[in-house]
């Protein structure tokens, strides 16, 4: 599995646009990148999920180069409620089982 | 859609004492299984997965384990708990919908061993 690498933490105010990166120098042909956000004392909840070029859907963007060596979860306009722990996982879509959740990005939105 | 339960939601053991986590899944039939831990202010670590029925694999081979005794219901067990057992404590299913694999998970159950 390749491994991912993201800033510890990051801080942004409400009404801003958060973009996270995340660098998966290693990832192979068939994997997918994928990104979960968690609240504390609940399981990780699914945001997006790519392959290539831009994905979109009605909370986030999620950006990947044509290297795809890195990719960066986009979140417009974010509220206090966007506080959380943002993980970047990279692996197969079929046929992978194996999941490696990295330490995650903490974001804290203020005011 | 699929729900997963876990229980208990909260549990203290003592140091030494046994453990019996239950995960079942509800919505799904053959899902992929698997058993994280989360300590304070950590990210979540994998500790088993299961493709199927009597099938485990283990990442972390202490003094957990685990069984998959039934298509939807895995087990995580422990004959003597140690106080770096202590976290939070979450089971996840892996399902492929429309191209996309999601990992939905479980309420948690948190451990605070003494």
């Amino acid at each position: 599995l390749a491994k991912t690498t993201q800033p510890i933490s990051m801080d942004s105010y409400e009404g801003q646009e958060v973009n996270i990166t995340c660098s998966h120098n290693n990832i192979a042909t068939n994997d997918y990148i994928t990104w979960y956000q968690q609240f504390p004392s609940q399981g990780p909840r699914f945001i997006i999920q790519g392959y290539k070029t831009k994905v979109t859907n009605e909370v986030a963007s999620l950006f990947i180069p044509a290297d795809r060596k890195s990719s960066t979860l986009s979140l417009p306009r974010v509220s206090l409620s966007d506080t959380a722990v943002y993980y970047c996982l990279v692996g197969a879509v079929t046929g992978g089982f194996k999941t490696i959740f990295g330490a995650g990005t903490r974001l804290f939105v203020k005011a | 859609s699929q729900t997963i339960h876990q229980w208990p939601a909260t549990l203290v053991q003592p140091v030494g004492s046994p453990l019996s986590l239950e995960c079942t899944v509800e919505g799904t039939s053959n899902p992929n299984l698997y058993w994280y831990r989360q300590a304070a202010g950590r990210g979540l670590q994998l500790l088993f997965y299961s493709v199927g029925i009597g099938q485990i694999s283990s990442e972390v081979p202490q003094n957990l384990s685990a069984s998959r005794p039934q298509d939807r219901q895995f087990i995580l067990s422990s004959k003597k708990l140690l106080l770096s057992d202590s976290g939070f404590y979450l089971c996840a299913c892996a399902l492929v919908r429309t191209g996309v694999r999601e990992q939905y998970f479980g309420p948690g159950t948190r451990l605070t061993v003494t």
